[in-house]
């Protein structure tokens, strides 16, 4: 049982590149979630999935956009990287809605030069 | 004003000792309370949820105040183990549907010394 666990681990990009991050749970949980952490700043909701098939905004949801593959799997996509991207990102899983203990995966660190 | 705030800290304190945080929320529609552990360059993991009569688990106590919109914890006989970030965590449940926005605090650093 992995639990949640992110690809890459580390990435550098340029900026205008693009790059997807994938996360992936074994716990059967029905939400899934992108955060992004900068110094100072705390975690702050990117995207969330509620549940399969459906995928909502978030507190800073501009220049990402999610996939929800399936129960499973959860991808973040950047189209056009920018400096100011350049984040830990942590996906993170709970059985149904926020109100649940939320598991995150061990991040991805990325910097947009 | 910042709807989850912490004292970032940093708190330097010695084995053995009782250290406690406080956090307040804006919302005072908020749920759900928690707080999560996180270590350096690691991932958050919860540490424990917070109930409106306070609980306590092992070392550790949280306690909630909705009337002034603060939640506390308060952890003793410090363990250099318990050297970590500890994040605040406030839900403000939406309603209808199981999601509502959850907001984590900046997160107060913990530095236990021998």
């Amino acid at each position: 049982n992995a639990g949640v666990t992110q690809t890459p681990k580390f990435q550098v990009l340029k900026t205008g590149q693009s790059m997807t991050l994938q996360c992936a749970q074994d716990m059967n949980h029905n939400s899934m979630y992108w955060y992004r952490q900068d110094p100072g700043m705390g975690l702050r909701l990117i995207y969330y999935s509620a549940s399969e098939g459906t995928t909502d905004k978030g507190e800073v949801p501009n220049g990402y956009n999610v996939s929800r593959l399936n129960k499973r799997e959860f991808s973040l996509r950047l189209e056009s990287a920018a400096p100011s991207q350049t984040s830990v990102y942590f996906c993170a899983s709970s059985i149904a809605g926020s109100r649940d203990t939320q598991y995150f995966g061990p991040g991805t660190r990325l910097t947009v030069l | 004003r910042k709807e989850v705030e912490q004292d970032p800290g940093p708190f330097n304190v010695p084995e053995g000792a009782t250290v406690a945080f406080n956090c307040t929320y804006s919302n005072s529609a908020s749920q759900s309370f928690f707080w999560y552990r996180q270590d350096c360059r690691k991932e958050p993991k919860l540490l424990m949820s917070v109930y409106s009569s306070g609980n306590e688990d092992g070392r550790f106590t949280a306690q909630l105040n909705r009337a002034s919109q603060y939640i506390s914890l308060l952890i003793r006989d410090s363990k250099l183990s318990d050297s970590a970030t500890y994040l605040c965590v406030v839900n403000l449940y939406a309603g209808g549907t199981s999601y509502g926005k959850l907001t984590f605090g900046q997160g107060t650093i913990l530095t236990v010394h021998p």
